[in-house]
C-alpha cells in the first residue's frame, strides 16, 4: 500500500524558515517524480514544486521560486521542501504527492501538514 | 503563464442528474489534463488522467473528454457521495496549474 506521510509543519514568523519532509513507502520511490501541492484555508489547490526521479530536475511555481527548494533522498525514500523567507500568504496545508509517471498527474497524496506564517 | 479556467465555480443538482464541468486552458496542452475530486475535509483524489482515462477504482459514471484547450468532466448520474469540489490540472509543462475548482452540491 502506498503511503505518504508529511511532517515538519508548524507556526513560523514571517521571514522564517521551515523544512517539510514526506516519508514514502509501498512503492519504489526512486523511480517516480514527486511533488508538493498546497491549499490555503478555504481555498483551492496550488501546485508548488516537482522533482524528477533522480532529483536532477526541479520545477517551481513563480510564487515560491527563489524561496523554496525541493529535494529528495532516494536512499531514505524521503521528499523534502525547504521553505525560506516565509510570508503570510504561504500559510496552507502542504501535500506531498506521487506522480503516476514522469510529467504526469498525481495518483497518491499524503494527508498534508499545516504551515502557518504569522507573528 | 498558463491559466486554467473552470466553470461553473459551483453548482447544485439533484440526485440522478447529469452534471458537466468545463475547464479551459490558456495554451494548448494536448491531453495532459487531470481531474481530481476533493471531498470536504479530505485529500484530493485522482479521477481522470490523460483527459479521458479513468483512474482505477473510479466509478464509470465519471467521464472526461476534450483535447487542446477545452475539457469536460461529466458525471452521468449524480450521487450523494459525489458532493465535493472538483479540480482540473494541466501537466503538459510547468507550472502544473490547477483550475479554481467547482463545488458540487445536492439540491
Amino acid at each position: 500500500e502506498v503511503q505518504l506521510v508529511e511532517s515538519g509543519g508548524g507556526l513560523v514568523q514571517p521571514g522564517g524558515s521551515l523544512r517539510l519532509s514526506c516519508a514514502a513507502s509501498g512503492f519504489t520511490f526512486s523511480t517516480y517524480t514527486m511533488g508538493w501541492v498546497r491549499q490555503a484555508p478555504g481555498k483551492g489547490l496550488e501546485w508548488v514544486s516537482d522533482i524528477n526521479s533522480s532529483g536532477e530536475r526541479t520545477y517551481y511555481a513563480d510564487s515560491v521560486k527563489g524561496r523554496f527548494a525541493i529535494s529528495r533522498d532516494n536512499s531514505k525514500s524521503t521528499l523534502y521542501l525547504q521553505m525560506n523567507s516565509l510570508r503570510a500568504e504561504d500559510t496552507a496545508a502542504y501535500y506531498c504527492a506521487k506522480a503516476k509517471s514522469s510529467g504526469s498527474s498525481y495518483d497518491y497524496w499524503g494527508q498534508g501538514t499545516l504551515v502557518t506564517v504569522s507573528s | 503563464d498558463m491559466q486554467m479556467t473552470q466553470s461553473p465555480s459551483s453548482l447544485s443538482a439533484s440526485v440522478g442528474d447529469r452534471v458537466t464541468i468545463t475547464c479551459r486552458a490558456s495554451l494548448v496542452i494536448s491531453n495532459y489534463l487531470a481531474w481530481y475530486q476533493q471531498k470536504p475535509g479530505k485529500v484530493p483524489k485522482l479521477l481522470i488522467y490523460s483527459a479521458s482515462t479513468l483512474q482505477s477504482g473510479v466509478p464509470s459514471r465519471f467521464r472526461g473528454s476534450g483535447s487542446g484547450t477545452d475539457f469536460t468532466l461529466t458525471i452521468s448520474s449524480l450521487q450523494p457521495e459525489d458532493v465535493a469540489t472538483y479540480y482540473c490540472q494541466n501537466y503538459n509543462d510547468a507550472p502544473l496549474t490547477f483550475g479554481g475548482g467547482t463545488k458540487v452540491e445536492i439540491k
